[in-house]
């Protein structure tokens, strides 16, 4: 089952552009996860903020978590078409291990 | 040195025979899980195994999916009796133990079942 929703579903933008996408979840977290997904296939992590953090940021990455509102962003700045793909927030919960519990993704499209 | 590798990658079989999908995770990664992505579902857990602990088993679908970790390292999801709705890519992750480690994921087995 799915942890939350992400939103827009799919978003469209022009090079050098920012993009900014939102995932909202149900459960307490330990952590939570912004992966990049191409074609469909293998997953890429992108970056983990801890459920203690606020914010982070990782090169034209920046990740928001506001744990009242059980709610997180991600930012790319200055976006390339190379940024076109789907990406997924993932929520690590508190019962042990770290299995994700996956959003529904938002496809982004940057076109040049 | 590599990254997860999974076999085979795309894999089609007919309803109501059996497949075994393999995953290799990164050397000295002691978590491993096992996802599926599809349509309908998007990405959902199925397994994790963590070290010589039991395994979390609580996202399986049903008792024709079981999957095992020989020597804490190559695991294999074995799904019996294929059904058509069975049919998603199945990705394989693995850790560092802990529960703040980022997953690598696997390039994923696609799998058909006609």
């Amino acid at each position: 089952s799915q942890q939350g929703e992400e939103d827009p579903q799919a978003l469209s933008i022009q090079e050098g552009e920012n993009a900014t996408m939102n995932c909202s979840y149900k459960t307490s977290i330990n952590n939570l996860q912004w992966y990049r997904q191409n074609s469909g296939r293998g997953l890429v992590h992108l970056i983990l903020i801890r459920s203690n953090e606020r914010e982070k940021h990782s090169g034209r990455l920046r990740v928001t978590l506001d744990t009242s509102k059980k709610s997180s962003s991600l930012l790319i700045t200055a976006s390339r078409a190379a940024d076109t793909a789907s990406y997924f927030c993932a929520t690590g919960g508190t019962g042990g291990g770290n299995k994700l519990t996956f959003g529904t993704g938002t496809q982004l499209k940057v076109e040049l | 040195g590599a990254g997860v590798s999974q076999s085979p990658s795309n894999k089609v079989t007919e309803k109501g025979k059996d497949v075994e999908l393999r995953c290799d995770p990164i050397s000295g990664h002691t978590a491993l899980y096992w996802y599926r992505q599809s349509l309908g579902q998007g990405l959902e857990f199925l397994i994790y195994f963590q070290g010589n602990s039991a395994p979390d088993k609580s996202g399986l679908p049903s008792d024709r999916f079981s999957a095992e970790r020989t020597g804490g390292s190559v695991s294999t999801l074995t799904i019996q009796r294929t059904q058509q709705e069975d049919s998603a890519v199945y990705l394989c992750a693995s850790s560092w133990m802990g529960t703040q480690n980022e997953q690598y994921f696997g390039p994923g087995t696609r799998l058909t079942v006609t």
